[in-house]
């Protein structure tokens, strides 16, 4: 199994306090993304990194940021929770393959309650 | 831009019955790459196959099967003789160049016993 770790696992939070979710990698693989997963959506890209200190947004940004200091680290950040933002956050790493033929490994998740 | 569309949102068969996932995609590129993951109950993302844009051959693996035809834009996934274990929710996804993967909504397959 990719060494993907999230943390938390799970978490309940109040509408309008920032939350940090952590990814951390031990396969040294140059990229991280966040997904969120929700019912009727399937999975969304939020943000992805393909170096360190070099994140890009992607699909549903609005209200996230990231950051990654280190290549075995990314973080995502929602800095005032909403309870749209109720969801299962999912991590995932992929190396540089010609092309992009590299398959994405993902993390067990973060299943995030905004209350 | 990129776009993949599985049109099926829940599928229900019983034991033992052969069933298909479609998949449809979108792509400018002639370069790609298609992939399948499967989340079962537990909740993790298992990879199960990928597809390069210039290799058309279909592919076999046990029970699973893949057909990619790029005249219909489609890559399609067969489980033969399904069992109570291949009940999951499964993904296609598209890769163009080193972007990150898009998604499908996913395919909810319940395999009753």
């Amino acid at each position: 199994d990719a060494g993907i770790t999230q943390s938390p696992r799970h978490k309940v939070t109040e509408t309008g306090t920032p939350v940090t979710l952590r990814c951390h990698q031990t396969e040294n693989h140059r990229y991280m993304y966040w997904y969120r997963q929700d019912p009727g959506h399937g999975l969304r890209l939020i943000h992805y990194s393909y170096g360190v200190k070099d994140t890009d947004k992607g699909e549903v940004s609005d209200g996230y940021s990231v950051s990654r200091s280190k290549t075995e680290d990314f973080l995502l950040t929602l800095e005032s929770a909403t309870s749209s933002q109720t969801s299962v956050y999912f991590c995932a790493i992929s190396e540089s393959a010609p092309e992009g033929s590299a398959e994405a490994f993902f993390g067990q998740g973060t299943r995030l309650t905004v209350v | 831009a990129q776009k993949v569309t599985q049109a099926q949102t829940e599928i229900s068969v019983v034991e033992k019955e052969d069933v298909t996932l479609d998949c449809v995609y979108e792509t400018r590129d002639t370069t790609y790459y298609l992939f399948w993951y499967k989340q079962p109950p537990s909740g993790e993302l298992v990879f199960l196959i990928r597809r390069n844009s210039f290799d058309e051959q279909n592919e076999i693996s046990g029970r699973y099967s893949w057909n990619f035809q790029k005249s219909t834009s489609s890559f399609n996934f067969t489980i033969t003789a399904s069992q109570v274990v291949d009940s999951a929710v499964y993904f296609c996804a598209l890769r163009e160049g080193n972007t990150p993967l898009v998604f499908g909504k996913g395919t909810r397959l319940s395999v009753i016993a």
